[in-house]
């Protein structure tokens, strides 16, 4: 089944510990990207990458880090959380971009406390 | 207002009965595309619609986009309980990134049986 697949589905940690959120697509597509998704806010994008090695800042990438080191994988690296990452975060994936419609992972609740 | 403005921000219909949902956006765009999102899940792609396109259809869904405007219109017919979810237009501005769709913040569509 063609999907992307993210983990932890939910996660509480402490401000300043490291964690990651993985990513992985099964569909060969090019082109990831990472969102979160707040009240009021509606979907924002926090980094995105066109293919492997290549990633490029959205709209909030501060607090955030990437890497695109194989095609199927794309982690989002949260180097010392803060409470105002609390959010739930999505991952996405296309053919080459824009010009496809999105499929988009189950998403991760995070709590920062 | 941001670029993808969902109108109305909440729906209640019955079901059976049609459901129209609009979507303004203020620049120029290469496509459109319209997602569902079931509480709290992942969006999934509904449809998508190019710039030189006026009408789209996909089952029960139409989609229609009028350039001069600036507006697009998602309408589901016969709706179901099933189909209660937010629904999310997403803009690909022409000229700018190929690599960011932009979303709006949503209709919530409740379908009461």
């Amino acid at each position: 089944e063609a999907q992307v697949t993210q983990n932890p589905r939910y996660l509480i940690t402490v401000t300043g510990k490291k964690l990651t959120v993985t990513c992985s697509q099964n569909m060969n597509h090019e082109y990831m990207s990472w969102y979160r998704q707040d009240p009021g806010l509606g979907l924002r994008q926090i980094y995105y990458s066109m293919n492997v090695e290549v990633t490029d800042k959205g709209d909030v990438p501060e607090g955030y880090k990437v890497s695109r080191k194989e095609k199927r994988n794309f982690p989002l690296i949260l180097e010392s959380p803060s409470p105002n990452q609390t959010s739930l975060y999505f991952c996405a994936s296309s053919y080459t971009g824009t010009g496809y419609g999105y499929t988009f992972g189950s998403g991760t609740r995070l709590t920062v406390v | 207002s941001q670029q993808g403005e969902e109108d109305p921000q909440a729906l209640s219909i019955q079901e059976g009965e049609n459901a129209t949902m609009n979507c303004s956006y203020k620049t120029s765009i290469n496509n459109l595309q319209w997602y569902r999102q079931n509480s709290g899940r992942g969006l999934v792609h509904l449809i998508l619609i190019r710039s030189n396109e006026r009408e789209k259809h996909s089952g029960r869904l139409r989609v229609t986009l009028d350039t001069s405007k600036k507006s697009s219109s998602l309408l589901i017919t016969a709706s179901r309980a099933a189909d209660t979810a937010s629904y999310f237009c997403a803009t690909d501005i022409s000229g700018g990134s190929n690599y960011k769709l932009t979303f709006g913040k949503g209709t919530l569509l409740t379908v009461n049986p």
